[in-house]
């Protein structure tokens, strides 16, 4: 069964440096997704990318996000200046496509444990 | 806006006996897709069931069910014949019908099985 993919697993990373986290969709997805989970908290959604845009963003996606399909199969979150508090675990989702009676299901990767230190 | 609430941040089953998770959402639409994930300790969520809003039969998935009651905005999952396998986080998540953008998370119980 296809899967989403992310790279790498942990990341640790120094207050102030840039990351960028990988993910790679499964396929035939359109519509591609970055969630956030701070150790112990709820899950919360970053973006969401569709056509090459983001199609929508939340309040913690700010300036220091950035997402990027580089290519046809990759899926990128860049932070350009890490803090502490970024320190979570990142999922990337993929959906095949919305709307009503189509495949609404988001398919979540394995994740990315990102520390900063 | 939508939020989803999980108010039991832990529960225990003993194995082979059936458990509820509640979970609770608030939203002004009247369609609307519901979902329970599962988080195993591998940290990667599992789709274990999804509820469309605009169908009244509960959603079953082999020894997973839910009591999906619209117009209490209840959204509680059961698993019957608890395995060992079935510890872990469970979160409920919503999302409108016509966004597929934005999915609303519950906070998660963790579910312990005892053998």
């Amino acid at each position: 069964e296809p899967e989403v993919t992310q790279t790498p697993s942990h990341q640790v990373t120094q207050m102030g440096q840039e990351v960028i986290l990988r993910c790679v969709p499964i396929s035939n997805h359109l519509y591609f997704y970055w969630y956030r989970q701070i150790l112990g908290q709820k899950v919360e959604f970053l973006v969401s990318f569709y056509n090459n845009e983001i199609s929508e963003k939340s309040e913690i996606f700010d300036d220091q996000f950035s997402v990027e399909r580089p290519d046809g199969s990759n899926f990128t979150l860049k932070i350009r200046s890490t803090k502490l508090e970024d320190s979570a675990m990142y999922f990337c989702a993929s959906s095949e496509w919305e709307g009503t009676g189509g495949h609404y299901e988001q398919y979540f990767g394995p994740g990315t444990r990102l520390t900063v230190t | 806006a939508q939020t989803v609430t999980q108010s039991q941040p832990e529960m225990s089953v003993q194995e082979a006996e059936t458990v509820t998770l509640s979970c609770t959402y608030d939203t002004s639409e009247s369609d609307y897709y519901l979902f329970w994930y599962k988080q195993p300790p591998s940290r990667q969520m599992i789709l274990v069931i999804r509820q469309e809003a605009y169908k009244q039969q509960n959603a079953t998935e082999n020894r997973f069910s839910v009591n999906f009651q619209k117009a209490a905005k209840s959204f509680s999952l059961k698993i019957s014949d608890s395995q060992l396998g079935d510890a872990a986080m469970y979160f409920c998540a919503y999302r409108t019908l016509y966004n597929n953008n934005d999915m609303r998370f519950g906070a998660g119980t963790r579910l312990t099985v005892k053998p």
